[in-house]
């Protein structure tokens, strides 16, 4: 089955750094690719749809600045937390999918937590 | 615009016994995609069971079978003889099929609880 990797699980970071996190498709090619964040107890809100060689689109109220997404390749896409601060500590998870019918495989996502 | 509501919060069931987790949505695509997924403590999502709009069957994976009422808007899912390892967050989730997006909007979830 499909299989989506997110690196890394947890990381802890100074506020003011950046952080940067992987999302790979595996076994397939993801044209398209999505990053969500979850807050404690709540669902996932997407963030932004990362598209392979193109500009991502983000959500509404999301800071592009902030939250930089490279689609470089068919397999990978990143999210990189610029000048990250306390507010920005959240679970992020990526997800895609191989076509229409078949469900979305997520990453197993990454715990950012920012002192 | 569309929107999809999971109007349990928490959910309680006894081992071995049936539960059913309500999930109604709303949405002007003519054709669509209902999914549902398992949420763990450890945070990953697991792809339960999918529904296209136009399927005529209810869609079947296991213990786990979805009640898709298209007129009502509803997608509940079953799961059938409920095992402790049930317990876990569930999400029902929807994304049009003719935008080529693939863009999924989730539920709030329902936390299921499986007792011994």
């Amino acid at each position: 089955g499909a299989v989506v990797s997110q690196h890394p699980s947890r990381v802890i970071c100074k506020s003011g750094t950046s952080v940067k996190i992987e999302c790979r498709s595996l076994d397939f090619q993801a044209t398209t690719m999505f990053w969500y964040r979850q807050f404690p107890k709540k669902s996932l809100m997407l963030m932004a749809t990362s598209n392979e060689g193109s500009k991502a689109t983000y959500e509404q109220g999301v800071e592009k600045d902030k939250f930089l997404i490279n689609h470089a390749s068919l397999t990978l896409s990143t999210l990189t937390v610029t000048s990250a601060h306390p507010e920005d500590s959240s679970f992020y998870i990526c997800s895609a999918r191989m076509d229409s019918s078949s469900g979305y495989t997520f990453g197993s996502g990454t715990r950012l937590t920012v002192v | 615009a569309q929107k999809i509501t999971q109007t349990q919060p928490g959910m309680f069931v006894q081992e071995k016994e049936a539960v059913t987790l309500d999930c109604t949505y709303d949405t002007s695509d003519p054709s669509y995609g209902l999914f549902w997924y398992k949420q763990p403590s450890s945070g990953e999502m697991i792809f339960l069971i999918y529904q296209g709009s136009y399927d005529q069957q209810n869609a079947t994976e296991g213990r786990y079978s979805l009640n898709f009422q298209k007129a009502r808007k509803s997608a509940n899912l079953v799961i059938s003889a409920s095992q402790l390892g049930d317990s876990a967050m569930y999400f029902c989730a929807m994304s049009p099929l003719n935008t080529g997006g693939f863009k999924t909007i989730f539920g709030a979830g329902t936390r299921l609880f499986v007792k011994a």
